[in-house]
């Protein structure tokens, strides 16, 4: 069974640029969730989706932060502009449902210099 | 909002030596879940528990959770190299997402 994909692997940008990430998640996953880990602390979730529909964004800084679910499948995760602070690594995961164990991709390890 | 913490932050053992984390929630949960970070790596499921005082056990790695369901423990029972890494535990409580703690780090020395 594939796991989670995610891309790029490594971002480095200045800081005001723009970036996207994307996750493909394991097939038949109907929930999505976007994380990120800042070095030396547990993954804070960003955005849950379940299928298409967001679940919870409550610590999504929407003003320069979104993310879609298109078709309910593949997911995009967008940060514009990009600050100094959002240097971390974002995780995408899967799971069959709310509740359930979680699948985590290899993460994209983001440096906004 | 839900809290989760652990302690301790890290800790260093001499391979052969137990290891226990521990895991405590601001609010009761419905299930707790414990992942195992490698350095550089991602979040690895271990396990999940849900029933108040449950305990599960896998090979040396043994799992509580507690009556009133607002903590838990990871306990390694004569560390490996192979142990090395970060072990978080998240809580899940009502209709909440998943709250994570911040991990406690795990270094073994051969």
């Amino acid at each position: 069974e594939a796991g989670v994909a995610q891309s790029p692997r490594y971002k480095i940008i200045e800081k005001r640029q723009s970036v996207a990430f994307w996750c493909n998640p394991i097939s038949g996953h109907a929930t999505l969730y976007w994380y990120q880990q800042i070095l030396g602390q547990g993954p804070k979730l960003l955005i849950q989706f379940q299928n298409n529909g967001v679940v919870d964004d409550s610590q999504l800084p929407k003003d320069r932060f979104s993310a879609e679910r298109l078709k309910g499948v593949d997911s995009t995760l967008k940060i514009q502009p990009a600050k100094l602070e959002d240097s971390a690594v974002y995780l995408c995961a899967s799971s069959l449902g709310w509740g359930n164990e979680q699948y985590f991709g290899p993460g994209t390890r983001l440096t906004v210099t | 909002g839900q809290q989760v913490m652990q302690i301790p932050q890290y800790q260093h053992v001499q391979e052969g030596e137990d290891f226990t984390t521990y895991c405590n929630s601001s609010t009761t949960l419905s299930n707790i879940q414990w992942y195992k970070q490698r350095p550089g790596g991602h979040p690895v499921f271990l396990i999940q528990l849900v029933k108040s005082g449950e305990v599960k056990k896998q090979k040396r790695l043994t799992f509580q959770f507690g009556e009133a369901k607002k903590n838990s423990s990871l306990h390694i029972t004569a560390t490996q190299t192979t142990d090395v890494g970060t072990y978080f535990c998240a809580g899940l409580s009502g209709y909440s997402t998943l709250t994570f703690g911040k991990g406690t780090m795990l270094l073994v020395s051969p």
